[in-house]
């Protein structure tokens, strides 16, 4: 199995310019989450999905977030428009059906906003 | 807010001596997992401990959790510089079905 994949490994952007973050969880999992790891605020539980059904997106920061998850192979986290701040690592992980144990991490999108 | 703490926050040792590594939390819990992470790279589980366990070994890695006290430790024995990276654990709450990671301690082993 590949794992979790997660692109683009690396992204620059310019403020106001959309970011959109792509993952691949793995063949079976059901359960998908979006962490993003900063020096200053660690790991942060962003939004998770069940089933590609949106469970808990209390850790979106804010409006210009956005996730999707269209089926069970894909999902997607956008920010629109970035800002500076949003600079930090995203990473997507995900689980076995019904059972939150075990995380399985991407290798992140380390996304810098200039 | 993040669920658990570890301490410490950094951690040298030499090769061959043990590491420990503590985690507070502050809820209860079905489990606690810990989790490795090299530079660059994202996170790899480690072990996973129920709440209605006390100890727990894998290898090298023994885990201890005191839910009376809301804290855990891991202990890796006989270390290597391929142990360098930083440890989190993590914590599920008995309610919902999210993780939440503490800040981790980062591991220096030096050969």
């Amino acid at each position: 199995d590949a794992g979790v994949i997660q692109s683009p490994r690396h992204e620059v952007t310019e403020m106001g310019q959309e970011v959109t973050l792509r993952c691949k969880p793995i063949s079976g999992h059901n359960s998908l989450f979006w962490y993003r790891q900063t020096m200053m605020r660690g790991l942060e539980l962003l939004i998770y999905f069940n089933n590609n059904v949106p469970i808990d997106d209390s850790g979106m920061p804010e409006d210009r977030f956005s996730a999707k998850m269209p089926n069970a192979s894909f999902s997607t986290l956008k920010i629109q428009p970035s800002e500076p701040r949003d600079s930090a690592v995203y990473f997507c992980a995900s689980t076995r059906p019904d059972r939150n144990e075990k995380l399985f991490f991407g290798s992140g999108t380390q996304l810098s906003v200039l | 807010s993040q669920q658990g703490e570890e301490d410490p926050q950094a951690l040298s040792i030499q090769e061959g001596e043990n590491a420990t590594m503590n985690c507070s939390y502050k809820t209860s819990i079905n489990n606690l997992q810990w989790y490795r992470q090299n530079s660059g790279r994202g996170l790899v589980h480690l072990i996973l401990i129920r709440s209605n366990e006390r100890e727990k070994h894998s290898g090298r890695l023994r885990v201890t959790l005191d839910t009376s006290k809301k804290s855990s430790s891991l202990l890796i024995t006989a270390s290597r510089a391929a142990d360098t990276a930083s440890y989190f654990c993590a914590t599920d709450a008995e309610y919902g079905n999210k993780l939440v990671f503490g800040a981790g301690t980062i591991l220096r082993v030096k050969s």
